[in-house]
């Protein structure tokens, strides 16, 4: 069974800093792209980034390029998401998805909250 | 990266047929045919894909949902429309920057 598993989500400051980790499983990882789509309360999802087979492309959002890092580590079969001077527009389930298409799956997300 | 437009709602009876437009530009839409549709029924639950690369239908899902696409417009139809279509759709595009992007959501509601 293909499972994501988001978490490192939580309540910090703006400004603050965050690290989102996605662990995949029942799949063979290294084989997709990987990505991130966030969903704000209220709004409809906004895709964050996503990242090639073996890390070496990814792009970005206008809104999170130059504060957002993606990479991913396909022994521990994870994507991470390193979020830098989070603002309060940031605050959103934040969701793992691969492929974007025909092998679609998404995780379950994780909560992150930026407020002072 | 600008969303891409829908309109905000559509209705339509059971058994009606209703359609989706998605409305962006040649840089995302019109630049290639990796448009896809997502179904999402309540405030909080994981987006469905219910439509890939334009006109392509996941397994398992209903064959009541086709879509198609002209120009820089994507369209997701669903025919013979039933109570638990209701929900909120959104349209994704990839881009000439090699990036995605969604659309602003259209809420269907089933008279």
């Amino acid at each position: 069974e293909v499972q994501l598993v988001e978490s490192g989500g939580g309540v910090v400051q703006p400004g603050g800093s965050l690290r989102l980790s996605c662990a995949a499983s029942g799949f063979t990882f290294g084989n997709f792209w990987m990505h991130w789509v966030r969903q704000g309360p209220g709004k409809g999802p906004m895709w964050v980034s996503r990242i090639n087979e073996d890390g070496a492309i990814s792009t970005y959002a206008d809104s999170v390029k130059g504060r957002f890092t993606i990479s991913r580590d396909n022994a521990e079969n994870t994507v991470y998401l390193q979020m830098n001077s989070l603002r309060v527009e940031d605050t959103a389930v934040y969701y793992c998805v691969r492929d974007f298409r025909i092998y679609d799956h998404w995780g379950q997300g994780t909560q992150v909250t930026v407020s002072s | 990266q600008s969303t891409l437009t829908q309109p905000v709602s559509v209705s339509g009876s059971p058994g009606q047929s209703i359609s989706i437009s998605c409305t962006g530009t040649s840089s995302d839409v019109g630049n290639n045919n990796f448009v896809s549709w997502y179904q999402q029924r309540f405030p909080g639950e994981v987006p469905k894909l219910v439509i890939y690369d334009v006109d392509n239908r996941p397994s398992g899902v209903s064959n009541r949902f086709s879509g198609s696409k002209s120009g820089n417009t994507a369209s997701l139809t669903i025919s013979g429309l039933q109570a638990e279509d209701e929900a909120d759709y959104y349209c994704t595009s990839f881009t000439s920057s090699r990036t995605h992007v969604f659309g602003s959501g259209t809420k269907v509601t089933v008279l």
